[in-house]
């Protein structure tokens, strides 16, 4: 296993909620990433956090943000909640700087979050 | 940017064939490049990578070709096995300054005994 662990496994909000979505690394990981993976689709890059600020962003809307703590947690804060919201939310995690392209990334096991 | 596009949605073998999962990406710039596969109820797992000095890397019962110059990746798997049921993305990481990887849209590999 990668040592990377996600609660909750599986959520059910409604739209316009707000939600919080965990992640816990292994020691030493430095970097946690956050994608979003819609059904049937590869993931996408939300964002990244190195050292408990965010250093990197995809195409995601102000309304996803996210908080990194010095004790290898993180977590992934939705606001207003939208029905394209529905997916699996990954965090991965890497020991490297965040900055080196060969840092290898280990994923977390996802949390399903459905939309109403 | 970059897009990344695999070539098969569903590849059926029998167990103890070779695999072969194709994968092309569009920005001649990138310089890493990640398999992974994933199975139901979990995060994609690494397999194997390679830089884009290499044109071929080995691992255990896999194998990573690539071909810069058509801006193509394939990953070949040996004697398969029924475990090895799952969707395989290969991804490319971006040269940003941070991590960032782009994702194919996968191969869902179905082994039969």
């Amino acid at each position: 296993e990668t040592g990377v662990t996600q609660s909750p496994t599986h959520l059910i909000k409604t739209r316009g909620q707000q939600v919080t979505l965990r992640c816990s690394s292994q020691s030493g990981h430095n970097t946690v990433s956050w994608y979003q993976q819609a059904l049937g689709q590869g993931p996408q890059f939300i964002f990244q956090y190195y050292r408990e600020e965010e250093n990197g962003r995809g195409n995601f809307p102000p309304r996803f943000s996210g908080l990194q703590f010095p004790n290898y947690s993180s977590e992934l804060n939705v606001n207003a909640l939208e029905l394209d919201d529905s997916a699996l939310y990954l965090c991965a995690s890497t020991t490297g700087l965040g900055r080196e392209p060969t840092d290898t990334q280990y994923f977390g096991p996802g949390t399903r979050l459905t939309v109403l | 940017g970059e897009s990344v596009g695999l070539h098969l949605p569903t590849l059926s073998v029998q167990e103890g064939d070779n695999s072969i999962i194709n994968c092309a990406y569009s920005n001649s710039a990138s310089d890493y490049f990640i398999w992974y596969k994933q199975e139901s109820g979990k995060g994609p797992q690494f397999i194997i990578d390679i830089r884009s000095n290499m044109d071929k890397r080995q691992g255990q019962r896999v194998t990573v070709l690539l071909n810069k110059t058509v801006k193509h990746l394939s990953l070949q798997i040996a004697a398969t096995q029924p475990g090895d049921s799952a969707v395989y993305f290969c991804a490319v990481m971006m040269n940003t300054g941070f991590q960032k990887l782009v994702f194919g849209t996968g191969t869902r590999l179905l082994v039969s005994p």
